[in-house]
């Protein structure tokens, strides 16, 4: 089954620790992209990559980190989360970045103590 | 910068009412335009799009028209069912490729 898969699903964590979200497609997509979804906000989109090893910061890429090293996966990175970072993040992918569809993870709450 | 505007929600509707959520947008060129439906505790997903002006978008029901002099691409369904509450994202890439959304329109549906 072609998918987006994120985890964890749910997180509680507290400021100052690490934290890694997993997201991995299995469509051979060369477009990955992380939003996050805030309340009124609809999605902002925080990086995105459109093949291995090329990556590019979004609308909101503070307090943020990527990485692509392989094709299937786009793992989202916050070295040292904060409280504003609370919020439902989804990954996304597509067969290239100017691609109608994009297809989307089942999303990631986080809250940040 | 593009901006998409969405009229807020929560829509509460009945069963079989007609829906119409509103969509503007503000862009430079021709962008790309997309409707986006969340279910509750899934990810989006493409409802329907629409790359040129004039053109309408159209699945499950749902159409929207792509319109050029008004800015504008509303969603609308002649007749809703209870499977339709969720949230929906308006949503426009341009020629950049990036996509922007709009801030999401919860729908209701009561039986």
């Amino acid at each position: 089954e072609a998918q987006v898969t994120q985890n964890p699903r749910y997180l509680i964590t507290v400021t100052g620790k690490k934290l890694t979200v997993t997201c991995s497609q299995n469509m051979n997509h060369e477009y990955m992209s992380w939003y996050r979804q805030d309340p009124g906000l609809g999605l902002r989109q925080i990086y995105y990559s459109m093949n291995v090893e090329v990556t590019d910061k979004g609308d909101v890429p503070e307090g943020y980190k990527v990485s692509r090293k392989e094709k299937r996966n786009f793992p989202l990175i916050l070295e040292s989360p904060s409280p504003n970072q609370t919020s439902l993040y989804f990954c996304a992918s597509s067969l290239s970045m100017g691609y109608n569809e994009q297809f989307f993870g089942p999303g990631t709450r986080l809250t940040v103590l | 910068g593009d901006s998409v505007t969405q009229m807020e929600g929560p829509v509460t509707l009945s069963e079989e009412a007609f829906l119409t959520i509103n969509c503007t947008y503000t862009a430079t060129g021709y962008p790309s335009l997309f409707w986006y439906v969340q279910y509750p505790g899934e990810g989006l997903q493409l409802l329907l799009k629409a790359t040129k002006a004039d053109d309408k978008g159209s699945n499950k029901g749902f159409e929207a028209t792509y319109r050029k002099e008004t800015t504008s691409f509303h969603l609308e369904k002649g007749s809703v069912q209870v499977s339709d509450s969720a949230v929906y994202f308006c949503a426009l890439r341009n020629a950049g490729n990036m996509l922007t959304f709009g801030g999401g329109t919860r729908l209701m549906v009561k039986p």
